[in-house]
């Protein structure tokens, strides 16, 4: 049972345009949410993060949006970067757990 | 400064070899996770170490897959005997303080089971 949601294993986006990622999550106990970000042959580095306090986290071109009555949280980039072009997981943490969604491979468009 | 480490970098092994991977963390920092990575089901936790206790090894699929943090330096994971179902990326982490803040990833080791 998946507890944090990528439900677009992809996304494509033309460079200078806004990239919006999507992550859910099904149990309320999280209060801590993260996005990582990963480059081929490389570990996810930490990106943004976000609590569950809080509705929207902004961070340069990277910004985190929370809904808790939705379960719902989006990583919008602006304006995209072909350095962006990467795999983003979303990550809910809470009471000493922290799930990870299966990632959204993001391609950044010449 | 240096990041979390893991070796090898990759590994090719038949079915039914032992399979050792090893993390050396960041210094200082008090958590140490084990993650695997595969396309079917993404990042998983394996296991935890909170000063050098296992804390939390739910996420270990079976009795073949074992872990060790003998001192705060280092930590092995080790498959024995390996399948062909156990090719993955297995990812070392380790973060200060919390368990749920930010985790510092090492580069992975990919390992391929034949």
């Amino acid at each position: 049972d998946q507890q944090v949601k990528q439900n677009s294993p992809s996304l494509s986006v033309q460079e200078g345009r806004i990239s919006i990622l999507n992550c859910d999550y099904t149990n309320s106990m999280f209060d801590y949410f993260l996005w990582y970000k990963k480059y081929p042959a490389e570990g996810p580095t930490f990106l943004i993060s976000i609590s569950s306090i809080k509705d929207k986290n902004e961070d340069g071109r990277f910004t985190v949006f929370l809904n808790k009555s939705a379960k719902h949280l989006s990583l919008h980039i602006v304006p995209s970067q072909p350095g962006d072009s990467a795999v983003y997981f979303c990550a809910a943490s809470g009471h000493d757990k922290i799930i990870f969604g299966k990632g959204t491979r993001l391609h950044i468009l010449p | 400064d240096a990041g979390v480490i893991q070796s090898p970098r990759h590994e090719v092994t038949e079915m039914g070899q032992e399979v050792t991977l090893r993390c050396k963390p960041i210094s200082g920092h008090d958590y140490l996770f084990w993650y695997r990575q595969t396309m079917m089901r993404g990042l998983e936790l394996l296991i935890y170490f909170n000063n050098n206790v296992p804390i939390d090894d739910s996420g270990m699929p079976e009795d073949r897959f074992s872990a060790k943090m003998p001192n705060a330096s280092f930590s092995t994971l080790k498959i024995q005997p390996s399948e062909p179902r156990d090719s993955a990326v297995y990812f070392c982490a380790s973060s200060l303080g919390s368990v749920t803040g930010e985790l510092f990833f090492g580069e992975g080791s990919r390992l391929t089971v034949l």
